[in-house]
């Protein structure tokens, strides 16, 4: 299983533009790449995922590169209420469904 | 209409006693998993079910045991609890019944907080 690294904790302030990134050195050819979000006292909740170049939602975006060693997990503008968890998960989707691991996560804390 | 609810969301409980945390989900999916989140918010899978079936069993003490009656039910049942045990354990489900292209987000319950006093 590919193992993530990630910043432990992460902060910034509102309106900024937040990049918080994942190394998976080991990723493997079926590995996709998955961000979830973590409120307190809540479980994660899907952000994003991708497999490689970039990909963009309504909420974020994965910038993912070439060798996808790592990826980089973009929040545009962020506000308050963007404090929270994020985790990054790689894994096999298919064959393999459910045995993904998740990083350790990153503490993001947004500022007035 | 909770897509994936568990029950109950607090327990607190004395070391040695036995105790089963409920699942359910209704979004039709096939796969269900635990996951444990310590005080330092790392989460660990424990228990991966594909169809009522054990796809993943991560290195947890056999006090803890899975069971699964049906697709959208799986009960986590822990024997002889022991303060290391307190966290708070998240019950998921995935669409993935293996193979295939789509996206294999999982969908996670509000999670119980478990303390062994």
């Amino acid at each position: 299983l590919a193992k993530t690294t990630q910043p432990i904790s992460m902060d910034s302030y509102e309106g900024q533009e937040v990049n918080i990134t994942c190394s998976h050195n080991n990723i493997a050819t079926n590995d996709y790449i998955t961000w979830y979000q973590q409120f307190p006292s809540q479980g994660p909740r899907f952000i994003i995922q991708g497999y490689k170049t970039k990909v963009t939602n309504e909420v974020a975006s994965l910038f993912i590169p070439a060798d996808r060693k790592s990826s980089t997990l973009s929040l545009p503008r962020v506000s308050l209420s963007d404090t929270a968890v994020y985790y990054c998960l790689v894994g096999d989707i298919g064959t393999n469904a459910g045995k993904s691991t998740f990083g350790d996560g990153t503490t993001l804390t947004v500022k007035p | 209409d909770t897509a994936v609810s568990q029950t109950p969301k607090y327990l607190v409980t004395q070391m040695g006693n036995d105790k089963s945390i409920k699942c359910e989900q209704n979004l039709g999916h096939d796969t269900m998993y635990w996951y444990k989140q310590d005080s330092k918010k790392f989460l660990k899978i424990m228990f991966s079910y594909n169809n009522k079936e054990l796809i993943i069993n991560e290195t947890v003490p056999n006090r803890f045991s899975p069971k699964s009656p049906d697709k959208a039910h799986l009960n986590l049942h822990i024997n002889s609890l022991e303060l290391g045990d307190s966290a708070v354990y998240f019950c998921a489900s995935s669409l993935a019944s293996g193979g295939g292209t789509y996206t294999d987000t999982q969908y996670f319950g509000p999670g119980t907080r478990l303390t062994v006093l």
